[in-house]
C-alpha cells in the first residue's frame, strides 16, 4: 500500500541554523501539508500546498519558513534559523484531488537545542 | 478561532467492553470532519471522514457518527481489544478551506 515517507526521523539542530524537513507524498496525490505538535498540545496545521504554491498557511508559518516541491516527488519544510520553541513533531500529509481524505507520514521529530 | 474539543483526554477500559468518546466542533461554515487512529511511533491512519449531517460510518467494530447542526461526532468501539490501544484524534475543516484544526485527542488504552 502506498504510504507518505519522511525524513529524518529525528533530527537535533542548534539554536539558529537551518534545517529542512523532507517528504514523499503518495505519487499521485495532487495536495500537501506541513503540521506540527509540540509535546502535550495539539497537533497544528502550518501550510498547503497544491498546483506548486502555497494555498494556505497558518499563523505559525511566518517568514522563517517556507515548503517546496523541487523534482515532483520530494515535498520539504525549510526552517531558516531554527528557535528553542520550533521543537516539535512535523508531519507531511497529502491527498488526492478527489477525496478528502489526508494520509500522514510517520513524522520527523526536530530537537533545536 | 475555530476551536474543536475532544472528550475524555485519557481513557482506560477493560478489554471487551464497548466504549465511546466525543468531539465538538463549530456548527456554522462545516465542510468536513475527520477522525484519526494514531499508535505512538506510527503515523496518524484515517479512520472515517464525514461530510454530510446525520452521517454514520463503520469499519469493523469501530463507527462513527456525525451531527453538524450541534457540531458534535461520536466514535465508538465494540468489544474493545488491546491493539485498539491509541489516540483518538479528531480533525475539522470549514468552508473548503485546506486547513484541517485538530482536537487534542482522546487516548485509550485497553487493558487485557
Amino acid at each position: 500500500e502506498p504510504e507518505v515517507t519522511q525524513t529524518p526521523s529525528h533530527q537535533v539542530t542548534q539554536m539558529g541554523q537551518e534545517v529542512i524537513l523532507r517528504c514523499v507524498p503518495i505519487s499521485n496525490h495532487l495536495y500537501f501539508y506541513w503540521y506540527r505538535q509540540i509535546l502535550g498540545q495539539k497537533v497544528e496545521f502550518l501550510v498547503s500546498f497544491y498546483n506548486n504554491e502555497i494555498s494556505e498557511k497558518s499563523e505559525i508559518f511566518d517568514d522563517q519558513f517556507s515548503v517546496e516541491r523541487p523534482d515532483g516527488s520530494n515535498f520539504t519544510l525549510k526552517i531558516r534559523s531554527t528557535k528553542l520553541e520550533d521543537s516539535a513533531m512535523y508531519f507531511c500529509a497529502s491527498r488526492s484531488g478527489g477525496d478528502y481524505e489526508q494520509y500522514f507520514g510517520p513524522g520527523t521529530r526536530l530537537t533545536v537545542t | 478561532i475555530l476551536n474543536v474539543e475532544q472528550s475524555p483526554q485519557s481513557l482506560h477500559v477493560q478489554e471487551g467492553d464497548s466504549t465511546n468518546f466525543t468531539c465538538s466542533f463549530p456548527s456554522s461554515n462545516f465542510y468536513a470532519l475527520h477522525w484519526y487512529r494514531w499508535e505512538t511511533a506510527k503515523s496518524p491512519e484515517a479512520l472515517f471522514v464525514m461530510t454530510l449531517n446525520g452521517d454514520e460510518k463503520k469499519k469493523g467494530r469501530i463507527s462513527a457518527t456525525l451531527n453538524t447542526k450541534e457540531g458534535y461526532s461520536y466514535l465508538y468501539i465494540k468489544g474493545s481489544q488491546p491493539e485498539d490501544s491509541a489516540t483518538y484524534l479528531c480533525a475539522f475543516n470549514s468552508g473548503g478551506y485546506q486547513k484541517v484544526t485538530f482536537g487534542i485527542g482522546t487516548k485509550l488504552q485497553v487493558i487485557p
